[in-house]
């Protein structure tokens, strides 16, 4: 078990280009989430996947943002046109649905700032 | 909408007195709650679980209590060490989410 990872750790990028990460969860662990945080704020919600399918998007996921878990394991967060409000640090956390206590366990983050 | 208080946002303890973090949720329908630490700059480290079928945990100095009737949590920090600085974060688990407050914001002073 090597817990959750994610990729990049920081991204720097300009405005008005694409961005992709990538977050693999631990390997047993059938729900993935994203979830993004700004400076001084908690996480907040994004979306979750149980296994491949999508089953739920927060208001906060515009059109520009697109998530997939294409095979149910590693997962990817793409951001299109890029604007400064999505500086933040965007967090991945898997767990295993249906146990007694279902704990989310969470990567290390991918830190996004946009020039 | 569940919203997570958590209070106070910051607060600096000297080394070796206790740490008493608050939270409060809005709605009781919860499956868990969670406390979390965050180092800056840092992801996640999960500290401790409580379903809502139970009132505390404990796990060596940290001990967190539930009055899910009440919408409240408290965690618990025994003797505080300089290392035990850092962000405190709540988090309720329903809905098939975690909502999180802001955090408590620990600095303890040797």
């Amino acid at each position: 078990d090597t817990g959750v990872s994610q990729d990049p750790r920081h991204k720097i990028t300009k405005r008005g280009q694409n961005v992709t990460f990538r977050c693999d969860p631990i390997s047993e662990h059938n729900r993935l989430y994203w979830y993004r945080q700004t400076l001084g704020q908690g996480p907040e919600f994004l979306t979750y996947f149980q296994n491949e399918a999508q089953l739920e998007k927060s208001r906060l996921l515009s059109d520009r943002f697109s998530a997939e878990r294409p095979k149910g394991s590693f997962s990817t967060l793409e951001i299109q046109r890029t604007e400064q409000g999505d500086s933040a640090m965007y967090l991945c956390a898997s767990s295993l649905q249906g146990t007694s206590q279902e704990t989310q366990y969470f990567g290390p983050g991918t830190r996004l700032l946009v020039l | 909408k569940q919203e997570v208080t958590q209070i106070p946002a910051a607060l600096s303890v000297p080394e070796g007195e206790n740490l008493v973090l608050n939270c409060s949720f809005t709605d009781s329908a919860i499956y868990n709650l969670q406390w979390f630490r965050q180092d800056p700059g840092k992801g996640l480290t999960s500290l401790l679980l409580i379903q809502s079928s139970q009132r505390e945990q404990t796990s060596g100095r940290l001990n967190a209590s539930l009055d899910k009737s009440s919408g409240r949590s408290t965690l618990y920090i025994a003797a505080s060490q300089p290392g035990d600085s850092a962000t405190y974060l709540c988090a309720v688990y329903g809905n098939n989410r975690l909502a999180f407050g802001k955090g408590n914001q620990v600095v303890v002073i040797p």
